[in-house]
């Protein structure tokens, strides 16, 4: 099974300032189609996971334009160009890749200073 | 609007069954792939089950294989999660999602497994 490991396991940041979590993958996501299964979740305190990236760096519909998704092969990152309170909660990557099982990093906090 | 309800959690003891089910509504159900998403308390994600469109090919987290079966209803538009020989470890809430590659969650439902 492919291995998700994120980092920082606890991210405290300032309001209006950037942020950055890490997602490395135990082997390549390019799938046979060309594709790169890789997506971001949030999960806001008491709440359910919702999908903010699909596809290393899609947004998807009403997921505000600070957050962002890149990477390639093993190493992909979600930024938050300027955090605000709403974001704070737990954000994981997931692959969909070298499905089944879909896998799921450890997950990243992301809380205010 | 897509809305995924489960429902048929509780508090089990160890070795008993529990049925989740799950309601979809706002999207053509029949024509996605369903999953089930766990999460024990206090920890992260961790896939329990996939089923294809018409139902007929299932997959099955290693940690699950052979004590649980999904299964679908594509006229009643139900997702269905049997859980059999339960154990404490199986203690989570347990998610309906969208798609393979989990576009949209349900609220989730706790299945607490304690003697």
């Amino acid at each position: 099974d492919v291995v998700m490991t994120q980092s920082p396991l606890s991210l405290p940041v300032t309001l209006g300032q950037p942020a950055s979590i890490s997602c490395r993958s135990s082997q390549s996501l390019v799938g046979s189609d060309g594709n790169t299964y890789l997506n971001w979740f949030q999960q806001r305190p008491g709440q359910s996971p919702r999908r903010l990236i699909y596809k290393v760096s899609n947004r998807d519909s009403g997921v505000p334009d600070r957050f962002s998704g890149s990477g390639s092969g093993t190493d992909f990152t979600l930024k938050i160009s300027r955090v605000e309170a709403e974001d704070v909660g737990v954000y994981y990557c997931m692959q969909g890749t070298h499905w089944p099982p879909l896998t799921f990093g450890g997950g990243t906090k992301v809380e205010i200073k | 609007e897509v809305n995924l309800l489960e429902s048929g959690g509780g508090f089990i003891q160890p070795g008993g069954s529990l049925r989740l089910s799950c309601a979809a509504s706002g999207f053509t159900f029949s024509s996605y792939v369903m999953t089930w998403v766990r999460q024990a308390p206090g920890k992260g994600l961790e896939w329990v089950s996939d089923i294809n469109e018409n139902g007929d090919s299932t997959y099955y987290a290693d940690s699950v294989k052979g004590r649980f079966t999904i299964s679908r209803d594509n006229s009643e538009n139900m997702l269905y999660l049997q859980m059999n020989s339960l154990r404490a470890e199986d203690s989570a809430i347990y998610y309906c999602v969208k798609g393979g590659w989990c576009d949209y969650w349900g609220q989730g439902t706790l299945v607490t497994v304690s003697s």
